[in-house]
């Protein structure tokens, strides 16, 4: 598709449950990034992958979070043991990339896909 | 801490008038970022600002990054329906040194317009 592509769109699961949420970006953007949604708040950032490599982490909430990347396409973030506080929309976004390293947000418009919302019962 | 703060939170209006939302923050950022997003929908990009002082219009929209680069608006003149939305702004930085590819993004403007 032309677009950022997400799945599922809803996902219920039950506290403890393991889920995965998939990301499939623009063909020929080398960046992606993962954001969380929840009611009353901002995007949040969760991690950024230069092609399958994430040089930054540091937004992932806890241990129980991971995300993975291959082939410099595909991302699936996975929750394990999911929580109820884990609940929310998971957002993906794509974009050209900055071949010297890293990339400049702002020059390089996001493309976001229409997200997975995640409800934990 | 909330880097960037937009106001008023939440705002519903009637068909034709003007309005004004604004993005702030201490901290100086080297370009902002308007985004709008409808239910269901993942945000979708409006404009970039990146010179202080910068004024871009798209349409009834008008867009201003203040001087110092540390807070922006957004003027919309004669709304309509259409133009109802979550309006979120995002900030490219703050600059720890070296290249930066987070955005950082406000709690948004709830916008409605009413026929």
């Amino acid at each position: 598709g032309a677009g950022v592509s997400q799945s599922p769109s809803n996902k219920v699961t039950e506290k403890g449950k393991d889920v995965e949420l998939r990301c499939d970006p623009i063909s020929g953007h080398t960046a992606l990034y993962w954001y969380r949604q929840s009611l009353g708040q901002g995007l949040e950032f969760l991690i950024y992958f230069q092609g399958n490599s994430a040089p930054d982490k540091s937004g992932l909430p806890s241990d129980r979070f991971s995300a993975e990347r291959t082939g410099g396409s595909v991302s699936t973030l996975t929750i394990q043991r999911t929580q109820q506080e884990d609940s929310a929309v998971y957002l993906c976004a794509s974009s050209f990339d900055d071949p010297r390293g890293g990339v400049l947000a702002g020059l390089y418009e996001q493309y976001f896909g229409p997200g997975t919302r995640l409800t934990v019962t | 801490t909330q880097l960037l703060e937009q106001s008023p939170q939440f705002l519903s209006i009637q068909e034709g008038e003007n309005l004004t939302v604004y993005c702030n923050s201490s901290s100086v950022f080297s370009s902002l970022q308007w985004y709008r997003q409808e239910p269901g929908e993942g945000p979708v990009l409006l404009v970039t600002v990146v010179t202080g002082g910068e004024v871009k219009k798209l349409k009834r929209l008008t867009f201003q990054f203040g001087d110092a680069r540390k807070d922006s608006s957004l003027h919309i003149t004669a709304a309509q329906p259409g133009d109802t939305g979550l309006y979120l702004c995002a900030g490219d930085g703050p600059y720890s040194g070296g290249s930066n590819y987070k955005l950082t993004f406000g709690k948004g403007t709830l916008l409605t317009v009413n026929p």
